[in-house]
């Protein structure tokens, strides 16, 4: 069964930072584009960022670009996000999933880890 | 910057047809790719590249890319399928991906 677990989620204040982690199982993500998705609260789905199968390239919002790193190591089958510099409007539901391409579809998602920021 | 535009809601009688549409510039030259989301669930692929269907997705559901307008399909409505959805393209001038800003399907 394909699976993806985030964890890592938390409570942070203002300007601090928190490491996200994807663990895969069911499948190699070495095949695959990984994506982190986010989701204010009420609000719909913002893409983050992604990384390439083998992490040689990387893509980000321009909300999070220079505050985040996305990165991967495949012989652990996890994907990983460090947020610093953490802002009010980080506050979200973050999700991973996977990619074929970087143009495809977000093929399976995680339940994801809830992160809120506070002043 | 790419966007994607939706209608906030969508509201159709069980047993019937509900069209979602998400419009942007160029979908000729780009895939749009379809998520539901239920309440407190994390999104579901329910069509990709424009018109495929994930197994395990009823064929109640279809898609389909023309101009530039992308339609989700859905027939035969059933209660189970109210929820928020979402369409998705890669923006290759920014290298982004883009979401559009989700439609809420009410079932009568």
């Amino acid at each position: 069964e394909v699976q993806l677990v985030e964890s890592g989620g938390g409570l942070v204040q203002r300007g601090g930072s928190l490491r996200l982690s994807c663990a895969a199982s069911g499948f190699t993500i070495s095949r695959y584009y990984m994506s982190w998705v986010r989701q204010a609260p009420g609000k719909g789905l913002e893409w983050v960022a992604n990384i390439h199968q083998d992490g040689s390239e990387t893509y980000y919002a321009d909300s999070v670009k220079g505050r985040f790193t996305i990165s991967r190591d495949n012989t652990k089958n996890s994907v990983y996000l460090q947020m610093n510099s953490l802002r009010g409007e980080d506050t979200a539901v973050y999700y991973c999933a996977n990619q074929g391409k970087y143009y495809g579809s977000l093929e399976n998602w995680g339940r994801g880890t809830p992160v809120t920021v506070s002043s | 910057s790419y966007v994607l535009t939706q209608p906030p809601s969508v509201s159709v009688a069980p047993g019937k047809t509900a069209r979602i549409t998400c419009g942007g510039d160029n979908f000729e030259t780009r895939s749009v790719h379809w998520y539901q989301q239920k309440p407190g669930q994390a999104p579901v692929l329910v069509i990709s590249y424009d018109s495929d269907r994930p197994s395990g997705i009823p064929e109640r559901f279809s898609g389909s890319n023309s101009g530039n307008t992308a339609t989700l399909t859905i027939s035969g409505v059933e209660a189970g399928d109210e929820g928020d959805y979402y369409c998705h393209v890669w923006d290759t001038g920014s290298d982004h991906v883009i979401f559009g800003g989700g439609t809420k399907l009410t079932v009568l």
